[in-house]
């Protein structure tokens, strides 16, 4: 059964560094093909890719973000963690950590963190 | 990266078929047959209903299909259902190797 779950703050200061925490099971990013991203979704707006990191360890992200955006793995815990620099009230949204990522498709979602900035 | 264009909204009722639109082009689209679609109910997670344009992973009702032409992928949902009402969204894989969303249709189910 593969599952996946955020973890993190829920209110961070403009300015401020959102780190994130994704933790998995029933999968391994060490098996080949095997990648996890990072999307996001304003309220009421759409959802955003932002970042995927694979079983080698290559990293993408989108390019309107990508100086602000680190993804990193940790096989051993089963989790993969994301840094979002320099976070502004724009940046409030819902976090999703799903399974998958360079075809587009993404077959599990973790339940989601709503991050709100704010002072 | 673009995100794909899609109508803000559809709308049918119950029994029809209604068919959601997701344009882009020769860079993402257009040219690979990476096309997935996703139902997202209010307040509820994105749920896989398409993949790979016409593939449908285990449990997906085959009242939804896939479909591509050219450059824009289709989403028809057959028999429509008053649960069916949600927002729907597209996403493909891009020639920068990272994927891209569409920016969403709300189904409404008179």
């Amino acid at each position: 059964q593969v599952t996946l779950r955020e973890s993190g703050p829920a209110l961070v200061k403009p300015t401020q560094t959102l780190t994130l925490t994704c933790t998995f099971s029933g999968f391994s990013l060490s098996t080949s093909g095997m990648c996890v991203s990072w999307i996001r979704q304003a309220p009421g707006k759409a959802l955003e890719w932002l970042a995927v990191i694979d079983w080698d360890d290559d990293k993408y992200y989108t390019p309107s973000l990508k100086t602000r955006l680190t993804i990193s793995k940790d096989t051993s815990k089963n989790q993969v963690v994301f840094i979002m620099t320099k976070m502004d009230p724009v940046d409030t949204a819902t976090y999703y950590c799903a399974r998958g990522g360079y075809t587009a498709e993404f077959d599990y979602w973790g339940q989601g963190i709503l991050v709100t900035v704010s002072s | 990266q673009s995100a794909l264009t899609q109508p803000a909204s559809v709308s049918g009722s119950p029994g029809q078929s209604i068919t959601i639109s997701c344009t882009g082009t020769s860079s993402d689209v257009g040219g690979y047959n990476y096309v997935s679609w996703y139902q997202q109910h209010p307040g509820k997670v994105p749920k896989l209903l398409i993949y790979d344009v016409s593939n449908r992973p285990s449990g997906v009702s085959n009242r939804f299909s896939g479909s591509k032409s050219v450059n824009t992928a289709s989403l028809t949902i057959s028999g429509l259902q008053v649960e069916d009402e949600a927002d729907y969204y597209c996403s493909s894989f891009t020639s920068n190797t990272i994927p891209v969303f569409g920016g969403g249709t709300k189904l409404t189910v008179l």
